[in-house]
């Protein structure tokens, strides 16, 4: 098994909601990582998880809340946002922080009105 | 900081090769990877290559790194419709947590 499952594929969310997207896998991975991807550009990164703890957090608004409840899982929560963090969401595992593979998921799309 | 860019669009005839290329500014670079990203999907590694190393060949990829001009390209011989895409070139650099940096982004279009 050499996925990263994200779901939902799609949500839509107004700027008062509170929803969360989540990420799996099951390869034994212990750094996983969201991306943030917007039209046309390419995915940068926003926080890195290493063995379940926050390791790198780029300065991301806190209207964004990252969660690794287990070694497999890796939530983002998110909460007020704004139309333009409308973006694709990307998750990705790798068997450490500095492994030379890493593992994307098929992210989620999001879109906020 | 780190910079990675490649153009915006390339252009191939089926069955024709394609050259993708990319240029990087990190000298302490370890590792750079090319990823291909279909519409609204994630993105798929394709290959990578150690700094250390100046040519991989994986069956119709070959990855050509020229580390002194600090270049990287990707050649996809025979290349077919089902290659087309959107390719990020990255470059992983050597501090810290070892940040991987994406370029622009190549949108291949392969033209029946």
């Amino acid at each position: 098994d050499t996925e990263v499952t994200q779901t939902p594929k799609h949500l839509v969310m107004g700027m008062t909601n509170k929803k969360s997207l989540k990420c799996e896998q099951h390869m034994g991975h212990r750094a996983m990582y969201w991306y943030k991807q917007k039209a046309k550009k390419p995915p940068e990164l926003m926080f890195v998880y290493s063995y379940e703890k926050l390791s790198i957090n780029e300065s991301v608004p806190s209207r964004f809340s990252p969660e690794c409840p287990n070694s497999s899982l890796l939530n983002l929560h998110l909460h007020a946002l704004q139309p333009e963090d409308s973006a694709l969401y990307l998750c990705a595992s790798s068997q450490a922080v500095a492994e030379t593979e890493a593992f994307f998921g098929q992210g989620t799309r999001l879109t906020v009105v | 900081g780190e910079d990675v860019e490649q153009s915006l669009f390339l252009s191939v005839r089926e069955g024709d090769s394609s050259v993708i290329n990319c240029t990087y500014t990190d000298s302490s670079s370890t590792y750079l990877y090319w990823y291909k990203q279909e519409p609204g999907a994630g993105l798929q590694l394709l290959t990578y290559i150690f700094s250390n190393m100046d040519m991989k060949q994986d069956q119709r990829l070959t990855v050509l790194l020229n580390k002194k001009d600090k270049h990287l390209s990707l050649r996809i011989a025979d290349t077919q419709t089902g290659d087309s895409a959107i390719y990020f070139c990255a470059e992983r650099n050597s501090g810290g947590y070892q940040k991987v940096t994406f370029g622009t982004g190549t949108k291949l279009q392969v033209i029946p």
